[in-house]
This record gives structure tokens, C-alpha cells and sequence, in this order.
């Protein structure tokens, strides 16, 4: 079986000021592990993903993560952040041979001016 | 150039309806799936297809039935609807069995079910 935990259901930070949206799993087996990003009234669109090899990932709009086998984590960090980037993050976890991908209950990044 | 695309995008209706909604791929994907998202935002994997064929079926109540006519469709009947059904609805695709497996979501059904 996997899970995926998001520690925090909302996280509020001023704009500019760096972030990090939390993310633990479980799984017997190694993973692929996953952020996505959904705005307002969007679908959810893929942020990162880490496969193999580096442990830090880089991905779009600036955000990056780093995967640590030994923490079962993979946090999201910005070291800067912007008013767009108010969304709800979702982290997901799919362990290699396994067909379903598994999400988090999700985190609401609130960006304040 | 959309690459998945739900109709409709909103759907309000009354409890003991049929209804459907249609998901429509152009991306070649081979695997096409259905999830369910409530109104704390969590979201919940219901039925996925992989070449027309049901590989997941989660624990979903015989009332939702999955229908794929190809590859590049996968739509998703409801019958008897019932206040709990309300949801957002998302469908999403993905190349199958490949290490760069990541799902590529539609905007989403909005279902209001009174």
C-alpha cells in the first residue's frame, strides 16, 4: 500500500518571502513522486516530479523539491513567492509497478500583498 | 489545442437523475482516468482505462459506469444520482507504464446534484 501525507492544510506567507509546503509518504517499494498545482476553479497541472537520480528537483515557476529516501519526504520550496502563486498544492506518490497514483489532501498556499 | 476536455463543464440536476459526462483526449495517451474531487478538495482515483480496457476500479458504487469507445475517449455515466454524488468531477491521461508517468488533468465537471 502507499499514502501520502501533507502536513499543512493551509499555509499563509507574504509575498516575496520564501515557503515550503510539506510532504511525507509511505511505501514498501521505491516511488515516483509528484507536486501539482491547481488554481481556482482550474484542473490540476503538474508542477514537478522526481523519477530517479538528483534528489533535487527543479520544476516549473520557479519551485522546486528535494526528495530524501531516508525522511520518506519530498518538500516543496520557493525562495520567493508571488501573488500568483495562491493555489492548492497537491502531493502525489505512485510506487514502481503499482498502476494508481495516490494524492494528498492537498495545501492551500495563501500569497498576502 | 486542448488537450483534455470535459463536457459539460457544469452540471446541476435533480436526485434520481441519469446523467452523463464526456472526457476527450488529444494527447495519444493510452491510459485515460476518472476522479472524484469533494468539496475539502481531496481527491480520489475511481476508474482508470488503458487501451479501452478497465485496469482500476476503485470502491465506487455500481450506479457510476465507465465507457471508453477508444482510446481517446472515456466517458463517465451516473445513475440514480444522489446528493453525495456532488463534486467536481476530473478526468486526466497518461502515457502507460513509462517512467515519465504523469497525468495531464481536464478543467474539471462541476456536479450539483439537488
Amino acid at each position: 500500500a502507499q499514502s501520502v501525507t501533507q502536513l499543512d492544510s493551509q499555509v499563509p506567507v507574504f509575498e516575496e518571502a520564501p515557503v515550503e509546503l510539506r510532504c511525507n509518504y509511505s511505501s514498501s517499494v521505491s516511488v515516483y513522486l509528484f507536486w501539482y498545482v491547481q488554481y481556482p476553479n482550474q484542473g490540476l497541472q503538474l508542477l514537478l516530479k522526481y523519477l530517479s537520480g538528483s534528489t533535487l528537483v527543479k520544476g516549473i515557476n520557479g519551485f522546486e523539491a528535494e526528495f530524501n529516501k531516508s525522511q520518506t519526504s519530498f518538500h516543496l520550496r520557493k525562495p520567493s513567492v508571488h501573488i500568483s502563486d495562491t493555489a492548492e498544492y497537491f502531493c502525489a506518490v505512485r510506487s514502481r509497478g503499482y498502476q494508481k497514483v495516490t494524492f494528498g489532501i492537498g495545501t492551500k498556499l495563501q500569497v498576502i500583498p | 489545442d486542448t488537450a483534455v476536455s470535459q463536457t459539460p463543464k457544469y452540471l446541476v440536476t435533480q436526485m434520481g437523475n441519469d446523467k452523463s459526462i464526456k472526457c476527450e483526449q488529444n494527447l495519444g495517451h493510452d491510459t485515460m482516468y476518472w476522479y472524484k474531487q469533494d468539496s475539502k478538495k481531496f481527491l480520489k482515483i475511481m476508474f482508470s482505462y488503458n487501451n479501452k480496457e478497465l485496469i482500476i476500479n476503485e470502491t465506487v458504487p455500481n450506479r457510476f459506469s465507465p465507457k471508453s469507445p477508444d482510446k481517446a475517449h472515456l466517458n463517465l455515466h451516473i445513475n440514480s444520482l444522489e446528493l453525495g454524488d456532488s463534486a467536481v468531477y476530473f478526468c486526466a491521461s497518461s502515457r502507460a507504464e513509462t517512467a515519465h508517468y504523469e497525468q495531464y488533468f481536464g478543467p474539471g465537471t462541476r456536479l450539483t446534484v439537488t
